[in-house]
């Protein structure tokens, strides 16, 4: 497709279960950004890639949450445990370089139940 | 570290009045600074973006921004605003000499329009 996709676009999870959020960027894009957004609030950063390197991951909020992107294109964010408060939206975004426009997917919303 | 304000959570406004929605930012460093746009339902859009040069940004439909370096400001601006506007705004910011740097958002500002 053109755009980035995300799936699922919808997930409940059991608190204590782990998830799994995929992410499909703009072919050729070189950065990937994870953010998660809360009800009401502005996306909060998690982790950027460039390419498969994983070049920050300070906003990652705890070791249960875990980002990759093997081989530069698709990204998975995992998150273990599932807790209330993971509850958000994740929100992945692909640009062709670090000035470039940020193009943004629609969203995963993680309801943890 | 870098950090955006947007000092108003929520705007409204009459339709074809103008409006402004302000931000501010914080930074040690020369910025990229940015404003996203998402509208019901939708994921977030680039509405406009400040590089170098010109302070005075134009953007999509009809939006412009005056970046501020002595204020760290880069308000939005709309001269007359349409029922279709109705959104919310970020503003967002990174680091312009980082080769790694993440882009922070604001919490937003949900502008609304009134018939």
């Amino acid at each position: 497709g053109a755009g980035v996709s995300q799936s699922p676009r919808y997930k409940v999870a059991k608190r204590g279960q782990d998830v799994a959020l995929r992410c499909d960027p703009i072919s050729g894009h070189v950065s990937l950004f994870w953010y998660q957004q809360a009800l009401g609030q502005g996306p909060e950063f998690l982790t950027y890639f460039q390419n498969e390197a994983q070049l920050d991951k300070s906003g990652l909020p705890s070791d249960r949450f875990f980002a990759e992107r093997p081989e530069g294109s698709v990204s998975t964010l995992k998150i273990q445990r599932t807790q209330q408060e993971d509850s958000a939206v994740y929100l992945c975004a692909s640009s062709l370089g670090r000035s470039g426009e940020l193009f943004f997917g629609e969203g995963s919303r993680l309801t943890v139940l | 570290a870098q950090s955006v304000t947007q000092l108003d959570s929520q705007v409204p406004v009459f339709e074809e009045a103008p409006v402004e929605l302000r931000c501010n930012y914080s930074s040690s460093v020369s910025v990229y600074l940015f404003w996203y746009v998402q509208y019901p339902n939708q994921g977030l859009q680039l509405l406009l973006k400040y590089l170098s040069g010109s302070t005075l940004v134009k953007g999509i439909n009809g939006f412009e921004a005056e970046f501020n370096k002595s204020q760290t400001s880069f308000h939005l601006r709309k001269p007359s605003v349409h029922i279709s506007d109705t959104a919310e705004y970020f503003c967002a910011v990174s680091d312009r000499d980082s080769s790694a740097s993440k882009i922070i958002f604001g919490s937003g500002t949900r502008l609304s329009i009134r018939p």
